[in-house]
């Protein structure tokens, strides 16, 4: 069964200060790992894109790392703001006639002054 | 352009009425999603399309639920009868293609009483 993990499953950090989230999925055939922001009451904003050959990708302050032999990834925030305050999902798509995507529970991030 | 548009934003309706919830894509964009998020399970695909056609609708809960994409520029996704369970956030999405990065709508919240 295709499932994606997401820990930890909150955070708190301090404005400046750096954290890492977490992804680990099991879908398979694998097509691309996606992390998305959400901001509260809002749609989803895409963050990173990255597939099979990709290690690494950066969006700013954001960068996203994939092993896909230990199907993991993450997403490191570097010299957090207060606008990043909200919540991480982290999003595989598998090869397959339709679109299977599988999406993981999110982390909530909060950001304090 | 103004994004993926989404009405209405709030919905409140009672149990067992029709509700019907609309979608506009962004121009040129051929695929469209539809989603459903609540705090217990997520955000969830619910149905797929690519250049009108359905693709995958595997995530659609049951017959109560259809959606429609009568041309490039609009969907709707209709409940009939509504039920409590049903209360969500409702999303559109649309990209290029299924690969490509999702644009979200604002969303539409359900509130069925």
């Amino acid at each position: 069964k295709n499932q994606v993990e997401q820990s930890p499953q909150s955070l708190i950090i301090l404005e400046g200060k750096n954290c890492t989230l977490q992804c680990n999925y099991t879908v398979s055939p694998f097509s691309n790992l996606r992390w998305y922001k959400q901001d509260t009451g809002r749609g989803p904003v895409s963050l990173t894109i990255m597939t099979f050959s990709e290690n690494t990708k950066s969006n700013g302050r954001y960068t996203a790392t994939l092993d896909a032999d230990t199907k993991q990834s993450s997403l490191h925030i570097t010299a957090s703001q207060l606008s990043d305050s909200a919540s991480y999902i982290c999003v595989v798509s598998a090869k397959a006639a339709g679109n299977m995507l599988t999406f993981g529970g999110g982390t909530r991030l909060m950001v304090k002054p | 352009d103004a994004g993926v548009i989404q009405s209405p934003r709030h919905e409140v309706t009672e149990m067992g009425q029709e509700v019907t919830l609309r979608c506009k894509p962004i121009s040129g964009h051929n695929s469209l999603f539809w989603y459903r998020q609540t705090m217990m399970r997520g955000l969830e695909l619910l149905i797929y399309f690519n250049n009108n056609v359905p693709i995958d609708d595997s995530g659609m809960p049951e017959d109560r639920f259809s959606a429609k994409m009568p041309n490039a520029s609009f969907s709707t996704l209709k409940i009939q009868p509504s039920e409590p369970r049903d209360s969500a956030v409702y999303f559109c999405a649309s990209s290029w293609t299924r690969d490509y990065e999702q644009y979200f709508g604002p969303g539409t919240r359900l509130t069925v009483t």
